[in-house]
């Protein structure tokens, strides 16, 4: 079965500052990852994903992620943080078979100080 | 907006009762989850269907909860003699081909 960790339950910034969030999976096949974004009120949203190919991985609002295979991880990072990042985010899995469900941590809650 | 539509989007109702949640995905969306997310935890997968057929159903999905999507498009979630524990918001989902899972706003259920 998949499992999702993510380190961090809350994240406190201040503006500018950089941002890294952990994220590792336990699964033993081929895997495609995900890191979604909820903000106050809102649904959840795509920030980026990893199917295949170059492990860097270039999301939306100047985030990225980085996949390293032999640590299984898949951390969310972002130079310079700003007030409007405030947002749960959420690292998920899926297998790269049929099924495709996704397989969520628990989330970060990011807040960001002006 | 993602496109993928829930009603309602909030539900009260009292232990006992049945309630029925529906989910519109994108149209050509032939993929569509159920996931259950309660306070402080990430989603968990329920069920999904690829058009009209339900192909996966987690161990999360007791007796009490049957879902469907008679004409491959909408889908429903009902949840019979509901308990305190159902509490917990409702994600419907879509996908369509090898592309990312599409969230609707979901569905929030309080049970008294």
């Amino acid at each position: 079965a998949q499992s999702v960790s993510q380190h961090n339950h809350h994240v406190i910034l201040s503006e500018a500052a950089s941002l890294e969030l952990g994220c590792n999976y336990s699964y033993g096949g081929t895997v495609n990852l995900f890191w979604y974004v909820q903000y106050p009120g809102q649904h959840l949203q795509l920030l980026l994903k990893y199917f295949s190919g170059d492990p860097l991985v270039k999301g939306i609002k100047g985030f990225e992620a980085e996949f390293i295979k032999s640590k299984f991880s898949f951390n969310l990072r972002k130079p310079s943080v700003q007030w409007s990042d405030t947002a749960e985010y959420f690292c998920a899995v899926s297998s790269s078979g049929s099924a495709r469900q996704l397989t969520f941590g628990s989330g970060t809650q990011l807040t960001v100080l002006p | 907006d993602t496109g993928v539509s829930q009603d309602p989007r909030h539900k009260i109702t009292k232990r006992g009762q049945n309630v029925t949640f529906r989910c519109d995905p994108i149209s050509e969306h032939n993929r569509l989850y159920w996931y259950r997310q309660t306070l402080g935890q990430g989603p968990e997968f329920l069920t999904y269907f690829q058009n009209e057929a339900q192909l996966e159903k987690s161990r999360l999905l007791s007796d009490r909860f049957s879902a469907e999507r008679p004409k491959g498009s909408f889908s429903t979630l009902e949840i019979q003699r509901t308990e305190q524990g159902d509490s917990a918001m409702y994600l419907c989902a879509s996908l369509a081909g090898h592309n990312e899972q599409f969230f609707g706003p979901g569905t929030r259920l309080t049970v008294l």
